[in-house]
């Protein structure tokens, strides 16, 4: 079955470099999402297809992909970025989708 | 404007069915895929499936094949998800999603439906 793996959390002072990865097979060959969301609210696509951003979303958020690895990365962190973020990616067919687990990102 | 506007909270009894809805306006509704997706109390996403309103084309996760039924009716702009025998398992909120139809990302979401089961 299709699974991605991600940290429980990360830790970032405020205006450092923040990282969270999400590993699974099937980001060999499908593109990586990733939703930000904010306690009691839905979630909001802030990356799509690996790297490119929604309108509306701040620059200092990027994506990368090596691999079966997908990153998100948010540069110079802001208060407002402590969130839980989800990767998700379709399975290795294209049928369905997945979510990973979560990451819960802690600003200093 | 775009919008998904769900239907209330639902408190039910193990063993009871239930359906509830989400009603699309704004945009082209048959269109569209349109998900459901899981979140349990304290707990993490869980994408349980899609319907593509034009054809009734429906994807589930291999978790909830078999557990719920989307469906929706695009003369109404209605999207479903629906139990026929619910378990206390299923106490959650759940969401409907728009993907976008380019760029595949989920770009609108409902504000979700608390389901409660209980005894």
């Amino acid at each position: 079955s299709h699974e991605l793996a991600q940290p429980p959390s990360v830790s970032v002072f405020l205006g450092q470099t923040a990282r969270i990865t999400c590993s699974g097979d099937a980001l060999s060959t499908q593109y990586a999402y990733w939703y930000q969301q904010r306690p009691g609210q839905a979630p909001v696509a802030v990356i799509f297809k690996n790297n490119e951003r929604p309108s509306g979303i701040p620059e200092r958020f990027s994506g990368a992909d090596s691999g079966s690895t997908a990153t998100l990365i948010i540069n110079g962190v802001q208060a407002e970025d402590e969130a839980d973020y989800y990767c998700q990616s379709p399975d290795a067919t294209g049928t369905y989708r997945v979510f990973g687990g979560g990451t819960k990102l802690t600003v200093l | 404007e775009v919008q998904l506007v769900q239907s209330g909270a639902e408190v039910k009894k193990p063993g009871e069915s239930l359906k509830i809805s989400c009603y699309a306006s704004g945009y082209s509704f048959p269109t569209y895929w349109l998900g459901w997706v899981r979140q349990m109390p304290g707990k993490g996403l869980e994408w349980m499936g899609f319907i593509y309103p034009s054809d009734s084309d429906t994807r589930y996760s291999p978790s909830f094949q078999g557990q719920v039924i989307i469906s929706a009716d695009k003369s109404i702009n209605t999207a479903y998800l629906q139990w026929t025998s619910l378990k206390a398992t299923d106490t959650a909120m759940y969401y409907c999603a728009r993907r976008d139809r380019d760029r595949h990302y989920i770009d609108v979401w409902g504000r979700g439906t608390a389901v409660t089961v209980s005894p």
